[in-house]
């Protein structure tokens, strides 16, 4: 049992340039959730989902998109990455009982 | 989504009792109140959960006064791996459990020899 796994753990990107964060659970949640934490501050919800083929916008979603085609992965998209999308990003999911559980983060750095 | 307030930095001694408070004035109805710890470069993890009263398990209590304008995370006898970061948290939980989190900049607690 694995828990909350995130795919890549750091990356480095040019100002312009596109990626995808994976995010997979292996504890059968309906709900899962992207933040971003900037240094010394607390996380900010970009995007969530409350099943399988549904997502929603958080606090700061602008610049990232995401889709949840399985119910067990959650990816975040950047599709022009700026320098002001450098962050970690946590990847968190969340079952009936209401406790999040999060990934170890991934370490984005935007040049 | 109610506010929370809670200070910025606390230190403490290895064995002592460690009491952090939240405020949140604006608390609704539907709301639980939820603790979360951080280590640097992790993500954070559950600590604990109460609405009304106390609620304990096995790391920490929580003391909810009957208004619930606020609460404190009490942890007893820390050590040093309890340095942390610590965040409160209020959310609405109604009906389906789905929680969209609001963090703030959490209470960095700084454990000594």
């Amino acid at each position: 049992n694995a828990g909350v796994t995130q795919t890549p753990k750091f990356r480095v990107l040019k100002t312009g340039q596109s990626m995808t964060l994976l995010c997979a659970q292996d504890m059968n949640h309906e709900y899962m959730y992207w933040y971003r934490q900037d240094p010394g501050m607390g996380l900010r919800l970009i995007h969530y989902s409350v099943g399988e083929g549904t997502t929603a916008k958080g606090e700061v979603p602008d610049g990232y998109n995401v889709s949840r085609l399985k119910k067990q992965n959650f990816l975040l998209g950047l599709e022009s990455a700026a320098p002001s999308q450098t962050s970690v990003y946590f990847c968190a999911s969340g079952g009936p009982n209401n406790e999040q559980f999060f990934g170890p983060g991934t370490r984005l750095t935007v040049l | 989504l109610a506010k929370t307030t809670q200070p910025i930095s606390m230190d403490s001694y290895e064995g002592q009792e460690v009491n952090i408070t939240c405020s949140h004035n604006n608390i609704a109805t539907n709301d639980y109140i939820t603790w979360y710890q951080q280590f640097p470069s992790q993500g954070p993890r559950f600590i604990i959960q109460g609405y009304k009263t106390k609620v304990t398990n096995e790391v920490a209590s929580l003391f909810i006064p009957a208004d619930r304008k606020s609460s404190t995370l009490s942890l007893p006898r820390v050590s040093l791996s309890d340095t942390a970061v610590y965040y409160c948290l209020v959310g609405d939980m109604a009906n389906t459990g789905f929680q969209k989190l609001v963090f703030g900049t959490g209470t960095r607690l700084l454990v000594s020899p």
